[in-house]
């Protein structure tokens, strides 16, 4: 079956811009999470939704970072104001309940230039 | 301050050899402890995980084993295979919760 989808694979931008990033998790998966990995570290969690609500949001690094789920499916992170520290992979995972085996999509690799 | 620490950053053994890889943790809370493996350009995949209330889990080439006291686990891959060339991540979670706290990988090489 299909496993968690990110778009885009790549983005670059410049320092300042808007940039939206994009998941797919699994279908009938109710428990979606994103992740940030930096070069040569493990994944750090941003934030976590049960449904359409952030149910843990205490990862998000600054107000510069939001995540929405409307549907309770899709998901969509969205960084204003990039900066150049923001460079990294940014990894969704989906769960069937919380408690449950997290799998993860393929990433979306960000640069900021 | 890293509470999911694997302090070897690479590890190289030969094909048909035992891989371990270690993992410390310093937050008693934790009670679940999973490990993925990740290939270049692809996100982590779950590979074992084992609660706090066994001490071994096994399945097929891979065993990890959890010691409470010295929060510490290992994960064994016997026999190594070319294939399992690649990122292993220790990573650890509340049952109750949700995020997961991962350590910084091991890079296993498998020379044929």
């Amino acid at each position: 079956g299909a496993g968690v989808s990110q778009t885009p694979s790549n983005k670059v931008t410049e320092k300042g811009k808007y940039v939206e990033l994009r998941c797919d998790p699994i279908s009938g998966h109710t428990a979606l999470y994103w992740y940030r990995q930096s070069l040569g570290q493990g994944p750090e969690f941003l934030i976590y939704f049960q449904g359409t609500g952030a149910a843990d949001d205490s990862g998000l690094p600054n107000d510069r970072f939001f995540a929405v789920r409307p549907e309770g499916s899709v998901s969509t992170l969205k960084i204003q104001r990039t900066e150049r520290g923001d460079s990294a992979v940014y990894l969704c995972a989906s769960s069937l309940l919380r408690t449950d085996t997290q799998y993860f999509g393929p990433g979306t690799r960000l640069t900021v230039l | 301050d890293q509470q999911v620490k694997q302090n070897s950053p690479s590890l190289s053994v030969q094909e048909g050899r035992i891989s371990i890889l270690n993992c410390d943790y310093t937050n008693s809370m934790f009670d679940y402890f999973l490990w993925y493996k990740k290939y270049p350009a692809e996100g982590p995949t779950f590979l074992i995980s084992i609660s706090s209330i066994k001490d071994k889990n096994e399945d097929g080439r891979f065993t990890v084993f959890l010691n409470k006291s010295a929060k510490h686990l290992s994960l064994h891959i016997v026999p190594s295979q070319p294939g399992d060339s690649a990122v292993y991540f220790c990573a650890a979670k509340k049952s109750s919760g949700d995020k997961l706290t991962f350590g910084t990988g091991t890079r296993l090489a498998v020379r044929p």
